[in-house]
């Protein structure tokens, strides 16, 4: 089975534009979770989507949303691109359903720069 | 609140010593425990995973117990490698209604010289 897709795998952003990643996930996977990664804060969750709804979210701004289509794949979208939103952010994905916590599967990655 | 703590790093070992990485953890419910690595320029692969207590996660020679009554997820390995050089992290998943949420102990950088 092929892994978790992220696209792009790296993005060089100005301050105040926006930005969209991608993420597919592991065929029959239908839950992907959202995750940025920097040297200050550390892995910090940022939403879970699972057939097409966000069933959880962490603690970031409204600049931060995500979406889900009908094929599990994902997007995530960064508005109004801040300096501090530099960072890896990755995409994991599970066959958890409703009920049940599985375990989640790791893309490579996208690197976002915010200049 | 879920918290997961690590022993800070950076860790510097000669190839073949003995590895422990310390984890211990906070949570509300029973929560499943993890150990990610990552390798530079890579995103996380997990190692191996606990959930339930007493379990024991195993894989690549690493070792890790679920301790209830200590709340740690130690992870272990009896000689390192070089290859083992990457930054370990220790993680813990409770959710409810299948929601999935992983929360993150800081990352251990663990060095194994030749």
């Amino acid at each position: 089975k092929a892994g978790v897709t992220q696209t792009p795998r790296y993005l060089i952003k100005t301050r105040g534009q926006q930005v969209t990643l991608s993420c597919s996930p592991i065929s029959g996977h239908r839950s992907v979770s959202w995750y940025q990664q920097t040297p200050g804060q550390g892995l910090q969750f940022l939403f879970e989507y699972f057939s097409e709804t966000q069933r959880n979210k962490g603690n970031f701004p409204g600049r931060f949303s995500g979406r889900q289509f009908s094929n599990s794949r994902s997007e995530m979208n960064v508005s109004t691109l801040e300096l501090g939103d530099s960072a890896l952010y990755l995409c994991a994905s599970s066959s958890a359903g409703t009920g049940r916590l599985e375990t989640q599967y790791f893309g490579p990655g996208t690197r976002l720069l915010v200049l | 609140g879920n918290s997961v703590t690590q022993m800070e790093g950076p860790v510097t070992l000669s190839e073949e010593a003995f590895l422990t990485i310390n984890c211990t953890y906070t949570a509300t419910g029973y929560p499943s425990l993890f150990w990610y690595v990552q390798y530079p320029g890579e995103g996380l692969q997990l190692l191996l995973k606990a959930t339930k207590a007493d379990d024991k996660g195993s894989n690549k020679g690493f070792e890790a117990t679920y301790r209830k009554e200590t709340t740690s997820f130690h992870l272990e390995k009896g000689s390192v490698q070089v290859s083992d050089s990457a930054v370990y992290f220790c993680a813990l998943s409770v959710g409810g209604g299948g929601a999935q949420k992983l929360v993150f102990g800081q990352g251990t950088r663990l060095t194994i010289n030749p």
